[in-house]
């Protein structure tokens, strides 16, 4: 069974960081492009950043960029996002979710970590 | 950027057909994916490709998509279908994925 398990959300001051880590389980990790989407509270789905199967091709939201880096340790099968310069804007639910078979679709998403950006 | 339009709500009757629109420019030469959402979980993919569906999905989801409009086709629509919706596609222009606003599937 596929499972991907969100960690690292909370509280945090606006300008600070946090490093949000999905760990997954039940298939190939390192045969999987990987993904953040993020969801502020009431408000719609927001793609945030993708990663290839071997780190090759990194892509990010305009809104993230230079902000966030996305990374992954296929030898541990963990998928992290680090949050440098977080802004009042950035609170949301962030999901970590795997590329499916037409590879731009996400076919398994997690449950979600809470990350509050507020003074 | 490109950008994916959705009506906020669309209402139908139990047992009646759902049609939920995404509309964009060109859509109809990319591949469009759709999720559902019921409060409080995370996403499904219920479509995936314009019009294929995922195991486990029922054969009540389908999906169309041509010129500048892609629609989510929920047949015989139950309780359990009320839910958000999203639709999603890959900008090659700007290597970005997309997400539309959002539909909030209500069964009356």
């Amino acid at each position: 069974e596929v499972q991907l398990v969100e960690s690292g959300g909370g509280l945090v001051k606006p300008g600070g960081s946090l490093r949000l880590s999905c760990a997954a389980s039940g298939f190939t990790f390192s045969s999987y492009s990987m993904n953040w989407v993020r969801q502020a509270p009431g408000k719609g789905l927001e793609w945030v950043s993708s990663i290839s199967s071997t780190s090759g091709y990194i892509y990010y939201a305009d809104s993230v960029k230079g902000r966030f880096t996305i990374s992954r340790d296929n030898a541990r099968n963990s998928l992290s996002l680090q949050m440098n310069s977080l802004r009042a804007e950035d609170t949301a639910v962030y999901y970590c979710a795997r590329s499916g078979i037409a590879v731009a679709d996400f076919d398994y998403w997690g449950q979600g970590t809470l990350v509050t950006v507020s003074s | 950027s490109y950008v994916l339009t959705q009506p906020p709500a669309v209402s139908v009757a139990p047992g009646q057909t759902a049609r939920i629109t995404c509309g964009g420019n060109n859509i109809g030469s990319k591949s469009v994916h759709w999720y559902q959402q019921k409060p409080g979980q995370a996403p499904v993919l219920v479509v995936y490709d314009d019009s294929d569906r995922p195991s486990g999905i029922p054969e009540r989801f389908s999906g169309s998509n041509s010129g500048n409009t892609a629609t989510l086709i929920i047949s015989r629509v139950e309780a359990g279908d009320e839910a958000d919706y999203y639709c999603q596609v890959w900008d090659s222009g700007s290597d970005h994925w997309v997400f539309g606003g959002g539909t909030k599937l209500t069964v009356l």
